[in-house]
C-alpha cells in the first residue's frame, strides 16, 4: 500500500489557470508538508500543517494555499499560476515535528506553458 | 539565514567508499537529516544526528559536529543503486526552518 499519495502525477496548464494538487497518507501521522524542488533540484518547505496549526513559508506566494479536509489529506491549491511555478511539488508526512522523518510522495510535476 | 553546502557531484568506484560532505551555517541548530533521492523519484530518509559523533546503520554512517557545522555521509562498499543525490538538510530555529541544501549527485561507476 502507497503510504503518502499524491495526483495528478503530471499536471500542464497555462498561465493565469488555478489549479489543486491532492495529497493523502495512511500512515496514521500527524503532520504533513508540501515541498517545491526547482529545476536546479532545490528543495524547499512550503508550509508545514497538523490539526492545530498551518506553519507557512514567509517566502510563499499568497497564491498557494493549503486545504486540509482531514488529518489524512493536506491538498495545494495554487491561483493564477505563472511560468516560475513550474516544478515538481511533493507532499510528504511525519509522525510529529520537524525533528522526525518524513515521507514523500510521488511528485506532481507541474509545467506551466 | 541559512546557508548549507554541498558538492555537486561526485564519482566513485563500485565496491569503494565515498564521504559526502555538509558544511551549514543555520540560525539555530536541532538536528541534521540525510535524504537519499534518485532520480525522477521522492527523498527517502537515511539519517538524523542531533548530537556529535558518528551514526552507522548498515552501508551508511552520518557523522556530525556542531561546533563545525560540519557533517559527512559515508557511504561503503557502494553498488551501482547508489547512484542518487544525497541531499543534507537542518532543521534549525523556527517552526519551518527545515532547510535543505542543494544536493550531491553521487554516481557509481564500474
Amino acid at each position: 500500500d502507497t503510504a503518502v499519495s499524491q495526483t495528478p502525477k503530471y499536471l500542464v496548464t497555462q498561465m493565469g489557470n488555478d489549479k489543486s494538487i491532492k495529497c493523502e497518507q495512511n500512515l496514521g501521522h500527524d503532520t504533513m508538508y508540501w515541498y517545491k524542488q526547482d529545476s536546479k533540484k532545490f528543495l524547499k518547505i512550503m508550509f508545514s500543517y497538523n490539526n492545530k496549526e498551518l506553519i507557512i513559508n514567509e517566502t510563499v506566494p499568497n497564491r498557494f494555499s493549503p486545504k486540509s479536509p482531514d488529518k489524512a489529506h493536506l491538498n495545494l491549491h495554487i491561483n493564477s499560476l505563472e511560468l516560475g511555478d513550474s516544478a515538481v511539488y511533493f507532499c510528504a508526512s511525519s509522525q510529529g515535528d520537524l525533528s522526525y522523518e518524513q515521507y514523500f510522495g510521488p511528485g506532481t510535476r507541474l509545467t506551466v506553458t | 539565514g541559512q546557508n548549507i553546502d554541498q558538492p555537486t557531484e561526485m564519482t566513485a568506484t563500485e565496491g569503494a567508499i565515498v564521504q559526502i560532505n555538509c558544511t551549514y551555517q543555520t540560525s539555530g541548530f536541532n538536528g541534521l537529516f540525510w535524504y537519499q533521492q534518485h532520480a525522477g523519484e521522492a527523498p527517502t530518509f537515511l539519517s538524523y544526528n542531533v548530537l556529535d559523533g558518528l551514526e552507522e546503520k548498515g552501508r551508511f554512517s552520518s557523522f556530525l559536529s556542531r561546533s563545525k557545522g560540519y557533517s559527512y555521509l559515508l557511504l561503503k562498499e557502494l553498488q551501482m543503486k547508489d547512484s542518487a543525490s544525497y541531499l543534507c538538510a537542518v532543521y534549525g530555529a523556527g517552526s519551518y526552518q527545515l532547510t535543505f541544501g542543494k544536493g550531491t549527485k553521487l554516481s557509481v561507476i564500474p
